[in-house]
């Protein structure tokens, strides 16, 4: 078991530009959730899936931001036309649900990050 | 308001001293609550979780939580702070009230001091 991966773990882009994270899960787990990190606060939500399908969305997910799981494995996150304020840590979590343990969904394992820099 | 307070923002304690972070969540009568370690340019560790029964969870590293629906209330212990453990920690709830995520508190920063 390898644990959660993110690439790339840093990106520097210029403002207006389009930018693109990938995430791949532990691999048992059915449940992939993205968090977005600001400095000095804790992960906030973003949206999750469910294998391929994508449950629940924040509103802080704007238009600007799109994710797909495609085949219910990796998932990526889109950004379009960066903005100053998108500039943050981007989190990846996964988790397993079957059956009736849904409290096991809530044991979100995270991967290292991808520290977004918009200039 | 905050559904998770973690209200010190730095703590300081010396090499070997006990340790303990203090975390209050706002509602739920049956909260999920975990607690995570950061380290600096890091993802997210879980230290331990609490779902039901022994209110007094053990972790990793040491570490042990106790829950106290009373105080609604999740304070992370460790009776001896080693210099590694300098991190940012977290507290976090999850269950029904709080839909399909995870919801964080602000964060402390420890800083061990030898």
């Amino acid at each position: 078991d390898t644990g959660v991966s993110q690439n790339p773990r840093h990106k520097i882009t210029k403002r207006g530009q389009n930018v693109t994270f990938r995430c791949d899960p532990i691999s048992e787990h059915n449940r992939l959730y993205w968090y977005r990190q600001t400095l000095g606060q804790g992960p906030e939500f973003l949206t999750y899936f469910q294998n391929e399908a994508q449950l629940e969305k924040s509103r802080l997910l704007s238009d600007r931001f799109s994710a797909e799981r495609p085949k219910g494995s990796f998932s990526t996150l889109e950004i379009q036309r960066t903005e100053q304020g998108d500039s943050a840590m981007y989190l990846c979590a996964s988790s397993s649900v079957g059956g009736y343990q849904i409290k096991s969904s809530y044991e979100q394992y995270f991967g290292p990050g991808t520290r977004l820099t918009v200039t | 308001a905050q559904s998770v307070t973690q209200p010190d923002i730095h703590i300081t304690v010396s090499e070997g001293a006990s340790l303990e972070l203090r975390c209050n969540y706002s509602y739920g009568a049956t909260p999920y609550l975990f607690w995570y370690v950061q380290s600096p340019g890091q993802g997210l560790q879980l230290l331990l979780k609490y779902f039901s029964g022994d209110t007094l969870v053990q972790g990793i590293k040491g570490f042990e939580a106790e829950f106290k629906r009373s105080q609604s209330s999740f304070n992370l212990r460790k009776p001896s702070v080693h210099w590694s453990d300098a991190a940012e920690y977290f507290c976090a709830v999850g269950g029904m009230e709080y839909g399909n995520k995870l919801v964080f508190g602000a964060g402390t920063i420890l800083r061990v001091k030898s």
